[in-house]
């Protein structure tokens, strides 16, 4: 059974700190998608991670795919309270199921 | 920007009736999957549907439930005989060939009493 691990399971930071939360697996995934979800809603698409070791940035958001492809992670720097979310990860092969982590509730005070 | 629509947005039913939800896809794409969401809880896989055929499902995914895309455009998930344990959100998405990004829908709510 493949899971996911995601770390911490609640963030709460002051407005202009840094932060990364991690999602872990002992499978091998071929993609990683992060995605942000608000209470009542859909989850939103924000990257999608293909290659071992690959980095993507999306404004403050910068997210990392582990070389061997079973772990991510996401950094936001200066956090603002427009990040508050859960931020989910989901693992998965071509074309088939995502496997879902629990997610980070993420809480940013102004 | 495209995005995948789904109706209702809110269901409430009694024990042992049947629900339909009702997704619309983004129009090029040609993968389709089915959610579920318990309230506090893990985005759960129900089932994947390609070239009109199911192509994966879970466990949850039972006989009581069944999908079809009845038309070019539309995407149905029925529930024969809805349980208490059937209440949550309901979330379709789609992809298309492009790493295969799966897009979410804003889910339906279903409530059963």
């Amino acid at each position: 059974t493949q899971l996911l691990e995601q770390s911490p399971q609640f963030l709460s930071i002051q407005e202009g700190e840094n932060l990364t939360v991690y999602c872990n697996s002992s499978s091998v995934f071929s993609s990683l998608q992060w995605y942000r979800q608000e209470p009542g809603e859909g989850p939103v698409l924000l990257v999608t991670v293909v290659t071992g070791g690959e980095v993507k940035k999306l404004k403050r958001l910068t997210f990392q795919f582990g070389d061997a492809r079973k772990d991510s992670s996401l950094h936001i720097t200066a956090a603002q309270p427009g990040d508050t979310g859960l931020y989910l990860c989901a693992g998965g092969e071509y074309g088939n199921k995502l496997v879902f982590g629990a997610g980070t509730i993420l809480r940013v005070k102004s | 920007e495209p995005e995948v629509t789904q109706t209702p947005s809110h269901q409430v039913t009694q024990m042992g009736q049947e629900v339909i939800l009702r997704c619309v896809p983004i129009s090029n794409h040609l993968y389709f999957y089915w959610y579920r969401q318990i309230l506090g809880q893990k985005v759960e896989f129900l089932v994947s549907f390609y070239n009109n055929e199911i192509s994966e499902k879970s466990e949850i995914f039972d006989d009581q439930f069944s999908v079809e895309r009845p038309d070019g455009s539309n995407f149905t998930l029925k529930i024969r005989s809805t349980k208490l344990e059937d209440s949550a959100m309901y979330f379709c998405a789609s992809s298309g060939t492009i790493n295969y990004e799966q897009y979410f829908g804003p889910g339906t709510r279903l409530t059963v009493t």
